[in-house]
């Protein structure tokens, strides 16, 4: 079992909408990445936070420690948001990283 | 020019050969790491380095050898690269955020397929 599970794994949404992505993990970390995969390969960190929330244009980030849980949220999708989102955690003496698998998201125009 | 620079960013090769994987940075990170990306499966460590003296092993380091050769340069070598190596190959580098943790950064990718 991955100790970080996201939700859902695959998403079509139809331009305009409001998305939410989830992340869990089961063991306590120091911070948490939510990572952008466009089609192509190359992967971009889009925020990195260990408490509260945190926004960046139509893009919201939040995580609740206690619960062990952060989503994603995009405002008024857009077909250039289709991609993959991963969820990666910081934890352990060498503050590894361990990655979800990731939400692979469509935004139909 | 790209932060993290990965070369070749395409490589089709034979059972058999060896293949080497080149990762530079300029963001001046000490922390260097080698993951493998597939098909349904989260990104997976297979080697990772804290600075030129420091290698340590990943999850699936197992047919994969590294070299540090400057805090700049990390390099992933498959030995006798056989097909269940095909993989998308992503170098990362990182280094101590405020607050302590890491900010991360990847490099473009290197598909490799081995038939």
């Amino acid at each position: 079992k991955n100790e970080v599970e996201q939700s859902p794994q695959n998403l079509t949404a139809q331009e305009g909408e409001f998305i939410t992505i989830n992340c869990s993990y089961s063991v306590g970390i120091s911070a948490l990445h939510w990572l952008q995969q466009h089609p192509g390969g190359g992967i971009v960190s889009l925020f990195m936070l260990s408490s509260g929330k945190k926004k960046h244009g139509r893009l919201i980030a939040t995580i609740n420690i206690q619960e062990k849980h952060s989503s994603l949220h995009i405002t008024a999708s857009h077909p250039r948001d289709s991609a993959v989102y991963i969820c990666a955690v910081i934890r352990g003496p060498g503050n590894q990283f361990y990655f979800g698998t990731g939400t692979s998201l469509t935004v139909i125009p | 020019d790209a932060d993290v620079t990965q070369t070749p960013r395409n490589r089709i090769t034979k059972t058999g050969k060896r293949i080497m994987l080149e990762c530079s940075q300029t963001k001046g990170h000490d922390r260097m790491y080698w993951y493998r990306q597939d098909p349904g499966l989260g990104l997976r460590l297979i080697y990772y380095s804290f600075d030129v003296k420091d290698i340590n092993k990943g999850e699936i380091s197992d047919g994969y050898s590294v070299s540090r050769q400057a805090q700049a340069k990390f390099s992933l070598s498959l030995e006798s690269a056989i097909p269940n190596q095909t993989a998308l190959y992503f170098c990362a580098t990182s280094e101590r955020g405020r607050g302590g943790a890491n900010v991360l950064t990847f490099g473009a990718g290197s598909r490799l397929t081995v038939l």
